[in-house]
């Protein structure tokens, strides 16, 4: 139980284009989802907490309107980087919570973003 | 299907104590097992482990991967209360990661 996936796994897209990525609990129903951003050295960055309903809360220093991020559905998050740069280029994970725990996370595989 | 079990899925212990944490993984296209620890949201990078037997250390924190018997264990010596956490590791695999559902540590003073 308690599975989390993303799509796409990997993509990659032309500087200046828009690129959705979405996440998904399939077992279960997260009524908040985190989204991280990996950085060299394998350190996670918390972009951004979402909850199903209402608007997501960015982390300092997240760029709100370029990475957008919706949880229309208790099963269902986006995050859409618009206006891609090369600097974008990043592997970024969600993790679905359970309704009990903030801090129970589930993690999804990762997509990795490659912006030429 | 590729995926990373983690065990105890929970343990309260007693300042002093030592603890080990297990982690082990199937995985197709291995490359590495990481651990973090998570104390609020975001988890923190503790090791990075790609060679059998050798064994990375930090502090009180030392860990070692076995890639024949796919598993990997964190060691935490004379625990204190900062150390409670869920410890969570994942293998990489080819562009993607697969997370354990963590070991949640509580340490009593």
């Amino acid at each position: 139980g308690a599975v989390v996936s993303q799509h796409p796994s990997w993509v990659i897209c032309k500087s200046g284009t828009s690129v959705k990525i979405e996440c998904r609990s399939l077992d279960f129903q997260a009524t908040t989802m985190f989204w991280y951003r990996q950085f060299p050295k394998q350190s996670l960055m918390l972009m951004a907490t979402s909850n199903e309903g209402s608007k997501a809360t960015y982390e300092q220093g997240v760029e709100k309107d370029k990475f957008l991020i919706n949880h229309a559905s208790l099963t269902l998050s986006t995050l859409t980087v618009t206006s891609a740069h090369p600097e974008d280029s990043s592997f970024y994970i969600c993790s679905a919570g359970l309704a009990r725990s903030s801090y129970e996370q589930y993690f999804g595989p990762g997509t990795r973003l490659t912006v030429t | 299907e590729d995926k990373v079990v983690q065990s105890p899925l929970s343990l309260v212990v007693h300042e002093g104590d030592t603890v080990t944490l297990n982690c082990s993984y199937e995985v197709t296209n291995f490359r590495s097992l990481l651990w973090y620890k998570q104390e609020k949201k975001a988890p923190t990078f503790l090791f990075m482990l790609t060679s059998s037997g050798i064994e990375k250390k930090s502090g009180r924190l030392s860990s070692i991967l076995d890639k024949k018997e796919l598993f990997s264990i964190l060691n935490i010596t004379a625990t204190q209360t900062g150390d409670s956490a869920v410890y969570l590791c994942a293998a990489e695999g080819t562009y993607k990661y697969i997370f354990g559902t963590g070991t949640r540590l509580k340490v009593l003073a």
